[in-house]
């Protein structure tokens, strides 16, 4: 089973561009999620999303924009990029959120903006 | 507002070693505790997860502990090895918000 897949696994990008990391999951989950890891951190959550859409800010939402159009796929775009958002980005998915359902974690898609 | 933290930061054992991680959390009003182990360059995998209402589960050599008067939380790891070698990250759920993680304990385990 593929779980979840983010695209791409690497990216350079300089001040100003945008780009678009790909998120897709083969679960069926209703819930997806966006979070990004900066080193010796934890996992801060940028977006989230309860089901097809539907969309919600979590705790570092600024200089990002979320969709969600199927139940699969959840993009999350950089609009300006700008250093502060040099990090480790993780997508992950669950059944539905409450007691008994773990995340489903990504590989996660390393980002440096120069 | 839910607080996490993991203590400590980074622990070195000896092969063969019991081991004990701990975590703790603010916000005692918890729907579910988990525990995750992240490889370098890797993501998160799922290692246990307890409910609110439980008081331990189990995997292998993993015993998870959840003690939500204290706050606390322990993940406990039986005759270590040098496979065990990664950063364990603890995370709460309370209500319908989403998972407030801790920063990691980096687990070297040496041969």
């Amino acid at each position: 089973n593929a779980g979840v897949t983010q695209t791409p696994k690497f990216r350079i990008l300089k001040i100003g561009q945008s780009m678009t990391l790909q998120c897709t999951q083969d679960m069926n989950h209703n819930y997806m999620y966006w979070y990004r890891q900066d080193p010796g951190m934890g996992l801060k959550l940028i977006y989230y999303s309860v089901g097809a859409g539907i969309t919600d800010k979590g705790e570092v939402p600024n200089g990002y924009n979320v969709s969600r159009s199927t139940t699969e796929d959840f993009p999350l775009r950089l609009e300006l990029a700008a250093p502060s958002q040099t990090s480790v980005y993780f997508c992950a998915s669950s059944y539905r959120t409450g007691a008994d359902q773990p995340q489903h974690f990504g590989d996660g898609t390393r980002l440096s903006i120069l | 507002k839910q607080e996490v933290t993991q203590i400590p930061a980074a622990l070195s054992v000896p092969e063969g070693e019991n081991l004990v991680l701990n975590c703790s959390f603010t916000d005692s009003a918890i729907y579910n505790l988990q525990w995750f182990r992240q490889d370098p360059g890797k993501g998160l995998t799922s290692l246990l997860l307890i409910q609110s209402s439980q008081r331990e589960q189990t995997s292998g050599r993993l015993n998870a502990s959840l003690d939500k008067s204290s706050g606390r939380s322990t993940l406990y790891i039986a005759a270590s090895q040098p496979g065990d070698s990664a950063t364990y990250l603890c995370a709460a759920a309370s209500g319908n918000t989403p998972l407030v993680f801790g920063k990691g304990t980096r687990l070297s385990v040496i041969a």
